[in-house]
């Protein structure tokens, strides 16, 4: 049972134009969403979070939008940059437990 | 100050053995974190100690286990290895439980399971 879902592996997105990471869940119940970003033999990096009772955060060229009654999250980097290719995890929160999506990979193009 | 470190970084083993790895969290950080990464499946929540005590547990089989010693190192187990344990183990430490914002990743296991 996916409670969180990535449904696209991959995206390739032009630098300096506008990155959009996807994320839809299940669970009504969850309080925290957050999205991490993962380089290749790193551990995952905390990027940005937003509370269940938000519907946008902003941190930067980091925008994360919460559309609760579409049970879906949205991460928007603008401008994208080359140094922003990685893989991005979203994750849920509740009671102390995270539960997170399979991963976008992201490529940002020159 | 030193980041999470994980040890071993690879790990081959067969499958029926058993395998131990370990984390030794951010110096001060109380909270310790273990997560599974497999392509399909994404991270999953394997468990989580604080103070030396078991806070939080995933829904992963008896034969994952883990532990937390008194300098906050922890150390996770898996007993009768299957094809499907191979996968990516990372730790993150916290200060704090539940503190995502200030929450930081090992660079993770690579364990393979022939």
């Amino acid at each position: 049972d996916q409670q969180v879902k990535q449904n696209s592996p991959s995206l390739s997105v032009q630098e300096g134009r506008i990155s959009i990471l996807n994320c839809d869940y299940t669970n009504s119940m969850f309080d925290y969403f957050l999205w991490y970003k993962k380089y290749p033999a790193e551990g995952p990096t905390f990027l940005i979070s937003i509370s269940s009772i938000k519907d946008k955060n902003e941190d930067g060229r980091f925008t994360v939008f919460l559309n609760k009654s579409a049970k879906h999250l949205s991460l928007h980097i603008v401008p994208s940059q080359p140094g922003d290719s990685a893989v991005y995890f979203c994750a849920a929160e509740r009671a102390q437990k995270l539960v997170f999506g399979q991963g976008t990979r992201l490529t940002i193009n020159p | 100050k030193a980041g999470v470190t994980q040890t071993p970084r690879y790990l081959i083993k067969t499958r029926g053995q058993q395998v131990t790895l370990s984390c030794s969290p951010i110096s001060g950080h109380r909270s310790v974190s273990w997560y599974q990464q497999t392509p399909g499946q994404g991270l999953q929540f394997l468990f989580e100690y604080f103070s030396e005590t078991q806070r939080n547990k995933g829904n992963f089989p008896g034969r994952f286990s883990g532990r937390q010693f008194s300098n906050s190192r922890s150390e996770m187990n898996v007993s009768t290895l299957e094809l499907g344990d191979s996968a990516l183990y990372l730790c993150a430490s916290s200060l704090e439980l539940a503190d995502y914002n200030e929450q930081f990743f090992g660079p993770g296991t690579r364990l393979t399971v022939l």
